[in-house]
Order: C-alpha cells, then structure tokens, then sequence
C-alpha cells in the first residue's frame, strides 16, 4: 500500500517549457487534490477533483490545468512555464465523504524550478 | 474571507520540555474542523490532530494536545515532552468542506538537544 505517490521528485523548466506532474493513490479515495506551497504561505490550493470524471478550481488555478484520468490519478499540467511557478507540489487525496470533513493524505511533493 | 494566522515562525524547545504553537483562524462559519500538521525535513505531510468544532473537549495525541478556544477562534498546539523527532514545520490548517481547506504559514520548530 504505497498511499499517494507523485513523479518526478524534481524538475527543472526554462520558462516557457510545458510539463505534467503525475500523482497517483491506492486507497480508493474519491477526493483529489494539488497544492503548491511556498515559503511563508502555507499550502495553496490549486485544482482538486471532488470525484472521478470532476475538477474544480482553488484558490491559485491560473496558469495550470489538470486531469481526473480515473480514480486513482490526478495530473497537473503546466502549458508554458514561468519563474513565478517555482515552487514544491503536492498531491493529497481524501475519502471526500462530504457529510464531514475526512483527513488529506499526501504524496511526497515535487520541486519544480522554472529558470 | 477565511484566513489562518501563525504568529510564531520560527521556534525552538528544550528536548524534553514543552511547548506551544499559537494558531488563530477567522470563520464566520459555525461547523468546521482544525487541523495541525507536520512537515519534517523529509517533506512528507503528517497529520498530527484534528479537532472538530462542535466538540467542546479538547483533542489528544499521545504528546499532542490543543487548546481550542471557539470564541476566541484560537487552535494552539502543545507538545509535551519534545523529542528530536518533533523538529519539523507545523502548519494550522482549517476546513469547512473537504475542498476548502486553508492552510497557515507554518511554524519552524526546533527540538534542541
């Protein structure tokens, strides 16, 4: 059981270069989700995917688009690259029992540098 | 809008003694939960308590406990018996709905030997 695993580990763009970050989890969970995080803002939320087949915008979407590709994966995609998206991502999925509230379990995050 | 406020960035601990990270959060919500987490070195998200708002008593962890003070929106966590495994990043994070979760800035804790 390896909970939510995420590839690559790191990465290094030149602006303007697209990539996609893959994540994937093995609990049968139905709730998915990216953020970024850096120094000093905590976790922002990007996309999350409330079931298969559904994805919402958070609270930092622009500049990514992402894909419920079935209920194990969520990918993250960046079309062109910008220094300002340097950052480290992770992926989190949850029951998403909507009648309360159920922990996130998350992946090991990615470093992604734009230069 | 709802926002989770840290006011300590950076501290440090005695191993063995206790300590205190202060979390604030500003709701006008009713029903929600709190959530303190973990980041060591290694990155890996770890999520250390969780409270629920309606529940007046307060949650525990083995060596974790809080202080959840709902009038004063106040969610601190106390680490008692510090250990040098509790070096980490600390992060207050609040929930109303499994897709809106708002996450602190974070509190760099150091367990010194």
């Amino acid at each position: 059981n390896a909970g939510v695993t995420q590839t690559p580990k790191f990465q290094v763009l030149k602006t303007g270069q697209s990539m996609t970050l893959q994540c994937a989890q093995d609990m049968n969970h139905n709730s998915m989700y990216w953020y970024r995080q850096d120094p000093g803002m905590g976790l922002r939320l990007i996309y999350y995917s409330a079931s298969e087949g559904t994805t919402d915008k958070g609270e930092v979407p622009n500049g990514y688009n992402v894909s419920r590709l079935n209920k194990r994966e969520f990918s993250l995609r960046l079309e062109s690259a910008a220094p300002s998206q340097t950052s480290v991502y992770f992926c989190a999925s949850s029951e998403g029992d909507s009648d309360y509230y159920n922990e996130q379990f998350f992946g090991p995050g990615t470093r992604l540098t734009v230069l | 809008a709802q926002t989770v406020t840290q006011s300590q960035p950076e501290m440090s601990v005695q191993e063995a003694e206790t300590v205190t990270l202060s979390c604030t959060y500003d709701t006008s919500e009713n029903n929600y939960y709190l959530f303190w987490y973990k980041q060591p070195p290694s990155r890996q998200m770890i999520l250390v308590i969780r409270q629920e708002a309606y529940k007046q008593q307060n949650a525990t962890e083995n060596r974790f406990s809080v202080n959840f003070q709902k009038a004063a929106k106040s969610f601190s966590l106390k680490i008692s018996d510090s250990q040098l495994g509790d070096t980490a990043m600390y992060f207050c994070a609040f929930g109303t709905s499994y897709d809106k979760v708002i996450f602190g800035p974070g509190t760099s804790l150091s367990v010194i030997p």
